[in-house]
């Protein structure tokens, strides 16, 4: 089966623009996760959706948001971008409801100049 | 907040050696507790995991020790190999109904093990 994959693996913006990434998950997962890795605060929860809903959202603003498609594909998207906004972010898909075991991407690495 | 502390921040063994990187937490719901790794330009992968009725799980050269009481849980990487050289990150996870599991991870360890 093929991973989680994501594109693109690298952008580049400035400050004030909007950016959209996106995931596919492992075929046959209903489940996508988003994490935003960075140096200072880690791994840190964006976000997870399954059957096109959001079910959780972690303590970001509401400049980050996402949405899930009905092949079960993911894209995010965060607006007025800030410096602080420059992260790996990584995407994780499950097979859903009470399955413990989410597999990650190799991540869109984001810098905002 | 919802916290896991990890230690070392970083650790140097020589090849054959036991590293063994220690994470706490406070939250007592959480009820799953996976062990990542990553490589630069990786996503983290899954290398194993256990729920707080176990005590220890061994899976090929990894073992995870687990003490509740403590709110403890520690990674240990035996016979370790170069190729074992990457970040590792504790993480603690509390099961909701109806949705996949919310990963808290702690702030990783840095391992580099010598030749």
């Amino acid at each position: 089966k093929a991973g989680v994959t994501q594109t693109p693996r690298y952008l580049i913006k400035t400050r004030g623009q909007q950016v959209t990434l996106s995931c596919s998950p492992i075929s046959g997962h209903r489940s996508v996760s988003w994490y935003q890795q960075t140096p200072g605060q880690g791994l840190q929860f964006l976000f997870e959706y399954f059957s096109e809903t959001q079910r959780n959202k972690g303590n970001f603003p509401g400049r980050f948001s996402g949405r899930q498609f009905s092949n079960s594909r993911s894209e995010m998207n965060v607006s007025t971008l800030e410096l602080g906004d420059s992260a790996l972010y990584l995407c994780a898909s499950s097979l859903g409801t009470g399955v413990n075991t989410q597999y990650f991407g190799p991540g869109t690495r984001l810098t905002v100049l | 907040q919802q916290q896991v502390k990890q230690s070392p921040q970083s650790l140097i063994v020589q090849k054959g050696g036991i590293p063994i990187i220690n994470c706490a937490y406070e939250n007592t719901a959480f009820d799953y507790f996976p062990w990542y790794q990553q490589f630069p330009g990786k996503g983290p992968a899954l290398l194993i995991a256990i729920r707080p009725d176990v005590s220890e799980k061994k899976e090929g050269r990894f073992t995870i020790s687990f003490n509740k009481s403590a709110k403890q849980f520690s990674l240990h990487i035996m016979d370790s190999q170069p190729g074992d050289s990457a970040t590792y990150f504790c993480a603690a996870s509390i099961g909701t109904s109806g949705s996949a599991r919310q990963l808290t991870f702690g702030s990783g360890t840095q391992l580099t093990v010598l030749p």
